[in-house]
């Protein structure tokens, strides 16, 4: 079956260095990718999304890149601050159907 | 304000005893589904409805029903927990393909 699996189950980053959280997606045919953060306690809540026909967004302190050659996504922060602490997750969407991946746990240190 | 409300947030229950999970979405969305959280696995769909009396099966839909007799509505229904439906489940409505999906806010269910 289809499934999108992250590089690294965990992240430990610097206060004000910049992120990178991996992913590898499987479904070559997909066509729709976002980028969710889940803090402890809370649902996912959407950061950033790109479609198969770009390869990198832009939005507030976060990038997403897309290699479609080797099925490929980055998500990317900016001056990571402590508010970004929380589970990353990768989600690949082909139509109605969005697979997620295991999720990465980034920790900022003060 | 755009919400995803699910209830219970929290439920102890007993092996066997039937129970439902409401949600109830406010964005007039067509599409809503279900997913569990399991430690380590991600999320995975449980079943989706992508329209009033429209359902399918997702991944992992052995043990769970679902209806969708009104849009705003999705309701998850286990007829018999069992222990290793214990997990953290969420829904979620997308307006159509390709747009990103929206949350509630979990329901952690235990099941003894």
């Amino acid at each position: 079956g289809e499934s999108v699996g992250l590089h690294l189950p965990t992240l430990s980053v610097q206060e004000g260095d910049n992120s990178i959280i991996n992913c590898a997606y499987s479904n070559s045919a997909s066509d729709y990718f976002i980028w969710y953060k889940q803090e402890s306690g809370k649902g996912p809540q959407f950061i950033i999304d790109i479609r198969s026909n770009m390869d990198k967004r832009q939005g507030q302190r976060v990038t997403v890149l897309l290699n479609k050659t080797v099925k490929h996504l980055s998500l990317q922060i900016a001056a990571t601050q402590p508010g970004d602490s929380a589970v990353y997750f990768c989600a690949e969407s082909l139509s109605y159907k969005l697979s997620f991946g295991a999720g990465t746990t980034v920790t900022v240190r003060a | 304000e755009a919400q995803v409300t699910q209830n219970p947030r929290y439920l102890i229950t007993v092996t066997g005893k039937k129970l439902t999970v409401t949600c109830s979405q406010n964005m007039n969305h067509e599409y809503m589904s279900w997913y569990r959280q399991d430690p380590g696995l991600g999320l995975r769909q449980i079943y989706y409805s992508m329209n009033v009396e429209v359902t399918d099966k997702g991944d992992v839909p052995e043990g769970y029903k679902v209806s969708r007799k009104e849009k705003r509505n999705f309701p998850l229904i286990l007829e018999s927990p069992s222990p290793n439906q214990t997990s953290l489940y969420f829904c979620a409505t997308r307006l159509s393909m390709n747009t990103e999906a929206f949350f509630g806010q979990g329901t952690r269910l235990t099941v003894v």
